[in-house]
């Protein structure tokens, strides 16, 4: 199967600072998501990337589709404690729009 | 709406026994999907579905089964449990398969197989 490279594996940082991942993929990807799993819940949509150099955000996050088309970014700004969760990656071939492959996610942890 | 159930939220079982995982959605959503998730890993498909009696293997569909006979319904059946299917399985739904239509989640069942 596809691999999403995702790192870090986990982060432990202090509320108010700024927090960056990253996902990548010897495969092309058409659309990269990222995702948060707060515990005991099923995982979250936070933002959908589907063109190469687009840069989205939603409220303190900001994604980045990968020039190359196989790698993804993802930015918090200004953390806060209900920030801790895990956060997931996911992209779609390019040739195959009926499955996403999930990275191995980023746990984050935020210190008030 | 309650969008994705799953019951039950907790099960073990012992190597052999089968099961049934439930998964239901009231969206009205054509596209069906399992996932299941091991520790520290990314989500796996393991099966999906385009609608009313159409279904398709995913990543890792061995040692599982599916049936789709509506729209809400979509159980994912284990028929030999054995340890390596120990691991938190999703069920999510969605109005179409490409990307903008996103995926809701259930929230999980965990399974361990002893």
């Amino acid at each position: 199967g596809q691999q999403l490279n995702q790192s870090p594996q986990s982060m432990f940082i202090q509320e108010g600072e700024d927090v960056s991942m990253n996902c990548t993929s010897s495969s092309i990807f058409n659309t990269w998501l990222w995702y948060k799993q707060d515990p005991g819940e099923g995982p979250v949509l936070l933002i959908a990337l589907y063109k190469a150099g687009e840069l989205t955000s939603n409220g303190r996050l900001t994604a980045q589709f990968g020039i190359t088309r196989k790698d993804s970014f993802l930015n918090i700004s200004a953390s806060i404690p209900s920030d801790v969760g895990i956060y997931f990656c996911a992209g779609q071939l390019y040739y195959n729009f009926n499955k996403f492959y999930f990275g191995s996610g980023t746990k984050l942890n935020v210190k008030p | 709406n309650a969008g994705v159930t799953q019951t039950p939220k907790f099960r073990i079982l012992k190597i052999g026994q089968s099961m049934t995982l439930q998964c239901t959605q009231d969206m009205n959503h054509n596209y069906m999907y399992w996932y299941r998730q091991d520790p520290g890993m990314g989500l796996k498909l393991i099966y999906y579905s385009v609608g009313a009696g159409i279904t398709d293997k995913g990543e890792v569909p061995n040692g599982y089964n599916v049936s789709r006979s509506t729209t809400e319904d979509f159980p994912l059946r284990l028929e030999l449990a054995a340890p390596s299917q120990t691991s938190v399985y999703f069920c999510a739904s969605s109005a179409g398969l490409a990307a903008y239509n996103e995926q809701f989640f259930g929230p999980g069942t965990r399974l361990t197989v002893l």
